[in-house]
């Protein structure tokens, strides 16, 4: 089955920095990767996705590209605001029973004021 | 209007018991899901339910049954609850199957003493 690594765990970062997220999954099979945001107490809510058939899709301040060669993707997100703090998880969409996706382990993100 | 919404927010029960969580989508959405968050947030798809077809992540006990009433509805129920089994457990929904944009419930956070 598909398996999908996120790194770093926590990344702390000054208000105004750029902070990026990197994923790597395992199933060459996989199309569709999307990224999402869990705020303290929340349900994680999708903030951007891709599919493969595009290397970069960009929204605003946030950027997610893709490589399909070396099975791995990046959420990039540019002038840090402290509401940027949160847990974001990427996720990848294998040839599993369901279609279902598998998430990565998450990255807990800190941006200092 | 809350597009998922689940009941209840927290849950406290002795090992043993048996439970069951609600989850309600008013999105018109064909597919449910059910997750499981640790508390290293590592988040696991548990069920997937389309139509009718239910799609069981094979590493989840079966003490663990999903119930679907209709459509709009997926309820968790849980027998013989495990200390194990303490968790945040997060309801999803998502148009068609493949999951592509879930959207979230706000999450169930059940502790088993």
């Amino acid at each position: 089955g598909e398996n999908v690594e996120q790194h770093p765990s926590t990344l702390s970062v000054q208000e105004g920095d750029s902070a990026v997220i990197k994923c790597t999954y395992s199933d060459s099979a996989s199309n569709y990767f999307p990224w999402y945001k869990q705020e303290l107490g929340k349900g994680p809510q999708l903030i951007i996705d891709i599919r493969s058939n595009v290397g970069e899709k960009k929204d605003q301040r946030i950027a997610v590209t893709l490589n399909k060669t070396a099975k791995h993707f990046s959420l990039h997100i540019t002038e840090t605001q402290p509401e940027d703090s949160a847990v974001y998880f990427c996720a990848a969409r294998g040839k599993n029973a369901g279609n279902m996706l598998t998430f990565g382990g998450g990255t807990r993100l800190m941006v200092k004021p | 209007d809350t597009a998922v919404s689940q009941t209840p927010k927290y849950l406290v029960t002795q090992m043993g018991n048996d439970k069951s969580i609600k989850c309600e989508q008013n999105l018109g959405h064909d597919t449910m899901y059910w997750y499981k968050q640790d508390s290293k947030k590592f988040l696991k798809i548990m069920f997937s339910y389309n139509n009718k077809e239910l799609i069981i992540n094979e590493t989840v006990p079966n003490r663990f049954s999903p119930k679907s009433p209709d459509k709009a509805h997926l309820n968790l129920h849980i027998n013989s609850l495990e200390l194990g089994d303490s968790a945040v457990y997060f309801c999803a929904s998502s148009p068609t199957r493949g999951g592509t944009i879930q959207y979230f419930g706000a999450g169930t956070r059940l502790s088993v003493l």
